[in-house]
C-alpha cells in the first residue's frame, strides 16, 4: 500500500483565493483525521470522519473551513477565501480504530 | 478535557549520549499514550504505544517509554542516540472512544 496521499506537496496563494487540500487515505481504513501544525500551535485537530461521515468538526477555526469526504478513498479540505494565518501545514491522517494513525507528508500552505 | 504536556521544547544530545523525552498527560483514568516521531518534510510515524499491561513498552528504532501513573508520565528514552534520531517527538493520548490529543513536540537535535 502506498500509504496515505494527499496532495498538493506545497501550495502557495494569495489572499482571497480559494484552496482545496485532497487526501487518499489508506485502503480499508475507515477513520479519516485533518490536522493542522503550526509552530505557536502544534498539531490540532480539525475534523475527523468515521465511515465517510463527520463526527467531530469542532476543531474547523471557521466558516472559511470545510471538509468532506464524498467516498471511502478520498477527502478534500477547502479553506474560502483564505487569509495568510491560514499558512500551516495539514495532515491528513487514516486509521483503522482511530489509535494507531497513519500520516500523510502533509501539504505545506503558505498564503501571501 | 485530555491534554498532553511536552515540557521540553527543544532538546539537544550528544551521539551516543542517552536519551529522556517527557510527557505528561491530563485524564482521570488510563489513556492510551502514544510517542510519534516526525522528519522534516515528512508526516508523523509511530515509535510506540501503551494501551494497558506492562507499564514499560518497547518501540521501533531501539525507543522504550514508561508510563507512570503516579506521576502521569510516559516518557520517551533510548540509551544511545544517533545522529539519525534528530527529529521532532510527539506525545498523544487518547480514551480510547475520541482522537489522538498531541502534545507540542519536543524537537530534538544530535551533535557530535
Amino acid at each position: 500500500d502506498a500509504g496515505v496521499i494527499q496532495s498538493p506537496r506545497h501550495e502557495v496563494t494569495e489572499m482571497g483565493q480559494e484552496v482545496t487540500l485532497r487526501c487518499k487515505p489508506i485502503s480499508g481504513h475507515n477513520s479519516l483525521f485533518w490536522y493542522r501544525q503550526t509552530m505557536m500551535r502544534g498539531l490540532e485537530l480539525l475534523i475527523y470522519f468515521n465511515n465517510n461521515v463527520p463526527i467531530d468538526d469542532s476543531g474547523m477555526p471557521e466558516d472559511r473551513f470545510s471538509a468532506k469526504m464524498p467516498n471511502a478513498s478520498f477527502s478534500t479540505l477547502k479553506i474560502q477565501p483564505s487569509e495568510p494565518r491560514d499558512s500551516a501545514v495539514y495532515f491528513c491522517a487514516s486509521s483503522t480504530g482511530g489509535e494507531k494513525l497513519f500520516f500523510g507528508s502533509g501539504t505545506q500552505l503558505s498564503v501571501l | 478535557a485530555q491534554s498532553v504536556t511536552q515540557p521540553d521544547i527543544h532538546i539537544t544530545v550528544s551521539e551516543g549520549a542517552s536519551l529522556e523525552l517527557r510527557c505528561n498527560y491530563s485524564y482521570g483514568a488510563t489513556p492510551y499514550l502514544f510517542w510519534y516521531v516526525q522528519s522534516p518534510g515528512q508526516g508523523l510515524q509511530l515509535l510506540l504505544k501503551y494501551f494497558s499491561g506492562d507499564t514499560l513498552v518497547q518501540g521501533i528504532k531501539g525507543f522504550e517509554a514508561e508510563f507512570k501513573r503516579s506521576q502521569s508520565s510516559f516518557n520517551l528514552r533510548k540509551p544511545s542516540v544517533h545522529w539519525s534520531d534528530a527529529a521532532e517527538y510527539f506525545c498523544a493520548s487518547t480514551s480510547g472512544n475520541t482522537p489522538l490529543v498531541f502534545g507540542k513536540g519536543t524537537r530534538l537535535s544530535v551533535i557530535a
